[in-house]
């Protein structure tokens, strides 16, 4: 399967401390992509980052990659109640002249206020 | 709010009816997507349509009927369902390949489906 896996599959946190996330992927990728997804609402992108890249900051988000060790690792920093969600990482791959996302089993996010 | 609308957001249906789910897009995008997501698992890749043409479909039952009538519209045709067809029914659009750069997904917020 070229599904990843995500750990934890749950954490719940206290409002303020950082969060971390882990995704394994079994093949290689040319990118990596993490998506978050609040409870009965769509999945909205929150970074990607290329396989010749090792780390990528946006906002309170920093996101690792090592190829070597296929995986990559989300990092929510200072994190608040309305960061609780589900969170994704997705590789893609390029079939039938088009490419796909294949997404990890997910972390779901408790922070606590 | 999204940028990719899909309706119905619920839809309840019983395994001998036939029904469409729609999902429309206007950011310009050539790339759109059906998903398929069951409670506590991430979504699964049913369909992708590049420039208004089928190119990937994942070995979907039948039952399922894609049709792309647009670079906008995306529908999907429902028909003979079974219960564990129940599901959340999730619409994506991308724009193709920016100079070999990979453009993320947009997605809506889903139809949820049962089928009784």
């Amino acid at each position: 399967s070229q599904q990843g896996e995500e750990d934890p599959q749950a954490l719940s946190i206290q409002e303020g401390e950082n969060a971390t996330m882990n995704c394994s992927y079994k093949t290689s990728i040319n990118n990596l992509q993490w998506y978050r997804q609040n409870s009965g609402r769509g999945l909205v992108h929150l970074i990607l980052i290329r396989s010749n890249e090792r780390e990528k900051h946006s906002g309170r988000l920093r996101v690792t990659l090592d190829t070597s060790k296929k995986s990559s690792s989300l990092l929510i920093t200072a994190s608040r109640a309305a960061d609780t969600a589900s969170y994704f990482c997705a590789t893609d791959f390029y079939q039938g002249g088009s490419e796909k996302l294949v997404f990890g089993k997910g972390t779901k996010l408790t922070v606590n206020p | 709010d999204t940028e990719v609308t899909q309706t119905p957001k619920h839809l309840v249906m019983g395994m001998t009816n036939k029904k469409s789910l729609k999902c429309e897009q206007h950011m310009g995008h050539r790339a759109m997507y059906w998903y398929k997501q069951k409670a506590k698992k991430p979504p699964e890749l049913m369909f992708v349509y590049s420039y208004e043409k089928l190119s990937i479909n994942e070995s979907v039952p039948s039952r399922f009927s894609p049709e792309c009538p647009n670079s906008s519209l995306l529908n999907l045709h429902l028909h003979a369902l079974q219960p564990e067809d129940s599901a959340l029914y999730l619409c994506a659009s991308s724009q193709e390949r920016s100079g070999g750069s990979r453009q993320p997904q947009h997605f809506g917020d889903g139809t949820r489906l049962s089928i009784l």
